[in-house]
């Protein structure tokens, strides 16, 4: 079964770097990209990016460049989100999520996020 | 802000229908998918495409749209439909893919 398991919570001083990984497995790693969404406290969900697992190319949104960084590491099917110099305001669960295309007999629908990780809360505070 | 709009909060009795919108001139072009979210948990798929529902999700939930406003509607809901809901779909900005909803609160009474 397919599977999305993020790293766990994480207490950051602002100024400083996180990691957050993002593991697949149940599927073929390399065959659909991984997108990256925050919720901070209370609020909705935002997509930030996505990465493009068979090349490493990654697409920012608008806000999300510059602090973050998306990586993978194929070799054991799994995806990263750096966020650097940390602010207050990047206190938020982030999500990673499968993207799939769905091919139906008279419709195609892109960007279906059909699986996605627990979430990892990052919490930045001094 | 968001590209696309819905309403943060929407009620509704035990059994009874409901629909959630969203709208956005992207959706014109687009169907918008939905996404169920209920407290401490990820989202979850409900809807996707004209009207297609991912295994394991009860045929009470439907889709539509018209115009530039997609519907999520479910027909005799359950207490355990209450939860966040967040339409997802192409940002018309053109500043990047996808862009979501956000939200509506929907409660169960």
């Amino acid at each position: 079964q397919v599977q999305l398991v993020q790293s766990g919570s994480e207490l950051k001083k602002p100024g400083a770097s996180v990691k957050v990984s993002c593991k697949a497995s149940g599927y073929t790693f390399t065959s659909y990209a991984m997108n990256w969404v925050r919720q901070a406290p209370g609020q909705g969900l935002e997509w930030m990016g996505w990465i493009n697992t068979n090349t490493g190319n990654p697409t920012y949104a608008q806000g999300f460049t510059g602090r973050f960084v998306f990586s993978l590491d194929t070799s054991v099917s799994t995806a990263y989100l750096q966020i650097s110099s940390l602010k207050a305001e990047d206190t938020a669960v982030y999500y990673c999520a499968r993207e799939t295309v769905w091919f139906g007999d008279h419709e195609i629908v892109q960007g279906l996020f059909d699986y996605w990780g627990q979430g990892t809360l990052v919490t930045v505070s001094s | 802000s968001s590209e696309l709009t819905q309403d943060p909060a929407v009620s509704v009795a035990l059994g009874q229908t409901v629909r959630i919108t969203c709208q956005g001139d992207s959706l014109r072009s687009y169907y918008a998918s939905w996404y169920q979210q209920k407290p401490g948990q990820a989202p979850v798929l409900v809807i996707y495409g004209k009207n297609n529902r991912p295994s394991g999700i009860p045929d009470r939930f439907s889709g539509s749209s018209s115009g530039n406003t997609a519907s999520l509607t479910i027909t005799g809901a359950q207490a355990e439909d209450e939860a966040d809901y967040y339409c997802n779909s192409r940002d018309s900005s053109g500043n990047h893919p996808w862009v979501f909803g956000g939200g509506t609160k929907l409660t169960v009474l």
